[in-house]
């Protein structure tokens, strides 16, 4: 069973707030990603890092940004909330080329 | 560049029945490849991986999958499908052997499966 969590695990939110959608691992893996999904479609990379320090943008632009303070924790944040960052969000995490996710966060921008 | 196919976009298959789901992969040498399974609302679980050795690799609940190097393709099947396969799956690839192997993956857009009384 892998023990990485995200919350909040829902989030309605209005244009222009600032959100950080959470994301921790107790698996002490070097290697976390972050995901966006929308419905009926792939999931596309937007973020990921191999370590403390360590952050890279992933295939897909986005607008969000990420940090990495600590090896368990992996925060995703929007500075500015837009309708078109409606989707869910999927972290993950690995030790190698195996990837364990989170549960997802479904965002919705008004 | 990697990508990842999976034709079949949505399958409906009656309790019983055997499942097949086609996955086909481009990439320039040997990937790792897995299935991941997604139920409504939650995260995607790893059903199974291939890395090397047997092409045939048997997974959790039943599934299993067979690498095809001279196809290019990396099919998932179970024999006999239970109501709760109901679900979408997910075929990805990922780089083999590389100096930082830091496993970054390309998944395909997914199959819904309906399973039917």
């Amino acid at each position: 069973e892998a023990d990485i969590y995200q919350t909040p695990r829902y989030l309605v939110i209005g244009t222009g707030k600032k959100i950080t959608l959470e994301c921790s691992q107790t698996m002490g893996h070097d290697k976390m990603y972050w995901y966006q999904q929308d419905p009926g479609m792939e999931l596309h990379l937007i973020h990921y890092s191999y370590g403390v320090n360590s952050t890279e943008k992933g295939d897909l632009s986005s607008e969000s940004t990420v940090s990495r303070i600590r090896t368990e924790h992996f925060p995703l944040t929007l500075e500015s909330a837009r309708p078109s960052h409606t989707s869910q969000y999927l972290c993950a995490s690995s030790r190698e080329d195996e990837q364990y996710f989170g549960p997802g966060t479904r965002l919705t921008v008004t | 560049a990697q990508s990842v196919t999976q034709p079949d976009i949505h399958i409906t298959v009656s309790e019983g029945a055997s499942l097949e789901l086609r996955c086909n992969y481009s990439y320039g040498a040997t990937p790792y490849l897995f299935w991941y399974v997604q139920s409504p609302g939650q995260g995607l679980q790893l059903l199974l991986k291939y890395f090397s050795g047997d092409t045939l690799v048997q997974g959790i609940k039943g599934f299993e999958a067979e690498f095809k190097r001279s196809q290019s393709s990396f099919n998932l099947r179970k024999p006999s499908v239970h109501w709760s396969d109901a679900a979408e799956y997910f075929c990805a690839v990922g780089p083999g052997v590389t100096t930082d192997s830091w496993g970054k993956l390309q998944f395909g857009a997914g199959t819904q499966v309906v399973v039917t009384p």
